[in-house]
């Protein structure tokens, strides 16, 4: 079974630039969850999708975080502008349905410089 | 919102002795707690989990023991290998009672080392 697929692995760019991330989840999941890992911290839950609709954006800095699932299959996380704190490990999840296993992609480290 | 405390931030073992993690979460409303394992470079993995209607989860040298009175749970491995060398997350979720809202709230990490 393919695991959960993310690109970049890398990016670097410039404070005040744009980026975006893609996720393709595991084939059958419902669930699609963004986290944002700072470096030495655990995974900080940003954006939790059900199909492609939003069950909890709570967390999810909305002046210049966006993310969509449209099909509710992959899904982007976008961030514009952006800032040295957002320099960071994006990583995707996803779950069968709700209150089910998460399983991780490797994420895309962002460099913001 | 949930809080999730974990300790210690870094645990030296000898190879073949075990290792103790410990978590403690502050929501009593919680009742999913998985423990995962990441790597250098890589995502995290789930390694075992336990729900709040058993106490205790045993696979093969790890386990798991939920303490819902105390709002603790711990990860416990034995005989201990140099593979296990790794950062270890404890997390805690209300799992889906929230209105489908179960995203993971998680400890900032134990960093494992096994000495040979």
């Amino acid at each position: 079974e393919a695991g959960v697929a993310q690109s970049p692995r890398y990016k670097i760019i410039e404070k005040r630039q744009s980026v975006a991330f893609w996720c393709n989840p595991i084939s059958g999941h419902a669930t699609l969850y963004w986290y944002q890992q700072i470096l030495g911290q655990g995974p900080k839950l940003l954006i939790q999708f059900q199909n492609n609709g939003v069950v909890d954006d709570s967390q999810l800095p909305k002046d210049r975080f966006s993310a969509e699932r449209l099909k509710g299959v992959d899904s982007t996380l976008k961030i514009q502008p952006a800032k040295l704190e957002d320099s960071a490990v994006y990583l995707c999840a996803s779950s069968l349905r709700v209150n089910e296993k998460l399983f991780f992609g490797s994420g895309t480290q962002l460099s913001v410089l | 919102g949930e809080n999730v405390e974990q300790h210690p931030s870094t645990l030296s073992v000898q190879e073949g002795d075990s290792a103790v993690i410990k978590c403690t979460y502050s929501d009593s409303a919680s009742n999913y707690f998985p423990w995962y394992k990441q790597e250098l470079g890589k995502g995290p993995q789930l390694i075992i989990d336990i729900r709040s209607n058993v106490g205790e989860k045993k696979d093969q040298r790890i386990a798991v023991t939920l303490n819902k009175t105390a709002k603790h749970f711990s990860l416990h491995i034995t005989e201990t290998q140099p593979e296990d060398s790794a950062v270890y997350f404890c997390a805690a979720s209300k799992g889906g009672s929230g209105g489908g809202a179960d995203g993971l709230t998680f400890g900032k990490g134990t960093h494992l080392i096994i000495q040979p």
